[in-house]
């Protein structure tokens, strides 16, 4: 059963960068996994999708983040990560690694809540 | 952007009955190429990851039960819990993924016990 688990900082200065890693419990993440991304959620409100890349490395970026943000995974690693420069108030949120492994992503972390405050 | 508009944003029914939740996308999720449509529905509970329930609108995912189905196509679609049990309170959100250069969410629709 594949398993990911996101770990990094729970709080954030503004303007600083905010780096999570998501640790995958199940071989390389190139086995069966053919997306791999961020989500995140801020505190009652709705999803969002942040990122996500390919088995192949091909990357893909919401539009509204695009310039602040950053994922990328060794596929011949257990790990992939997200980089976001210039955080503020806004970015606070629950961030969730997901994995695609059927049809959409199926598979998420526990995510992790990180506070961005000074 | 394609930006998906749920309604209602909160309902509550009694148990054994049915919940209807609606999700219409600012243009078409539905891929000429395949004839599918790339619209999925998610559950989350509180304090939990959101969980796949359907996809290609009304495909349920492994496990989840048949009282859950979709249905839609185009622009409108529609999520129906028949038989609403306890263990159905939570928050549903629709989503589509026809451009995976924009993965977007409804806003969500909260289902509350009567």
């Amino acid at each position: 059963q594949l398993q990911l688990q996101e770990s990094g900082p729970g709080l954030v200065k503004p303007a600083e960068t905010l780096s999570l890693t998501c640790t995958v419990s199940i071989g390389s993440i190139n086995n069966f996994i053919y997306y791999w991304g961020w989500m995140r959620q801020p505190p009652g409100e709705g999803l969002e999708w942040i990122a996500s890349i390919s088995h192949t490395g091909r990357t893909y970026y919401n539009p509204s983040l695009k310039g602040r943000v950053s994922i990328s995974g060794d596929t011949s690693d257990t790990q992939f990560s997200l980089t976001l420069t210039s955080v503020n108030a806004a970015d606070t949120a629950v961030y969730y690694c997901v994995g695609l492994v059927g049809v959409v992503f199926d598979y998420w972390g526990q995510g992790i809540f990180v506070t961005v405050s000074s | 952007d394609i930006v998906m508009t749920q309604s209602p944003d909160s309902l509550a029914v009694s148990l054994g009955e049915r919940a209807t939740i609606s999700c219409k996308s600012s243009q078409s999720v539905l891929y000429n190429s395949d004839n599918k449509n790339y619209l999925a529905w998610y559950q989350q509970k509180p304090g939990q990851p959101p969980k796949v329930l359907l996809y290609w609108a009304s495909t349920r995912e492994s496990g989840v039960p048949d009282r859950f189905s979709g249905s839609g196509s185009g622009t409108d679609f529609t999520l129906t819990i028949s038989n609403l049990q306890p263990e159905d309170v939570a928050v549903y959100y629709c989503q589509q993924y026809y451009s995976s250069q924009g993965l977007t969410f409804g806003g969500g629709t909260k289902v509350e016990i009567k």
